[in-house]
């Protein structure tokens, strides 16, 4: 079984310019879920799908981040226009259910906003 | 609100010697705990989890860690270290008044001498 991917693995970008994450999660997992860890920070929530749906978006920093989940299945994080800040590892995890559901973790995308 | 604190930011302890990383918790309804792992250049893995069962939870790798109700405690431990547990150790907490979304301690880098 496939775990989850994440693409691209890295990404540098200027400030002001657009960038996409993907993340694809296992499949029949219907919860997806978004973190990141800036430099020297914790891992932080940013949002959370159920199937097609947002959950819950109360960690998404400002409206220059924006995700969706087409049909349930990938997802994408778009952040726009980049700012600095937003350099960082950027996590997807899906899982079956909430609760104590293990949430498993791709490998990450690091972003770098110059 | 729910948080997480890990004691030390970095563990030194030598090979074979006892492992030992604090997580204290704060959550004001019943949580559920974990315990992940990251090896470098790789995504979080679940080493165990706490879920209102047993409050001694053994995990992957050898590990475990108990769940102290009075303490507010989860923390982790291995008998003997090995060189292979070198990584960077994450306490999280989820519960239903975070929608099951993770919160993360900032987490606390092993180093293992030999």
């Amino acid at each position: 079984e496939a775990g989850v991917t994440q693409f691209p693995s890295h990404s540098v970008i200027e400030k002001g310019q657009t960038v996409t994450l993907r993340c694809d999660p296992i499949s029949g997992h219907d919860n997806l879920y978004w973190y990141r860890r800036v430099m020297g920070k914790e891992i932080k929530f940013l949002l959370h799908f159920v199937k097609e749906s947002k959950q819950d978006e109360s960690g998404m920093p400002n409206n220059r981040f924006l995700a969706e989940r087409t049909g349930g299945t990938y997802s994408t994080l778009k952040v726009q226009p980049a700012e600095l800040e937003d350099s960082g590892v950027y996590f997807c995890a899906s899982s079956q259910g909430p609760g104590g559901y293990e949430q498993y973790f791709g490998p990450g995308t690091r972003l770098t906003v110059t | 609100a729910q948080s997480v604190t890990q004691l030390g930011s970095h563990v030194s302890v030598s090979e074979g010697a006892l492992v030992l990383l604090r997580c204290n918790y704060s959550s004001s309804v019943p949580p559920y705990l974990f315990w992940y792992v990251q090896y470098p250049n790789q995504g979080l893995q679940l080493l165990l989890k706490y879920t209102s069962a047993a409050t001694l939870v053994k995990g992957i790798n050898g590990f475990e860690a108990e769940f102290k109700k009075s303490e507010t405690s989860f923390h982790l431990t291995k008998p003997s270290a090995h060189m292979s547990d070198a990584a960077e150790y994450f306490c999280a907490v989820s519960s239903s008044n975070s929608g099951y979304a993770l919160n993360f301690g900032k987490g606390t880098s092993l180093l293992v001498t030999p």
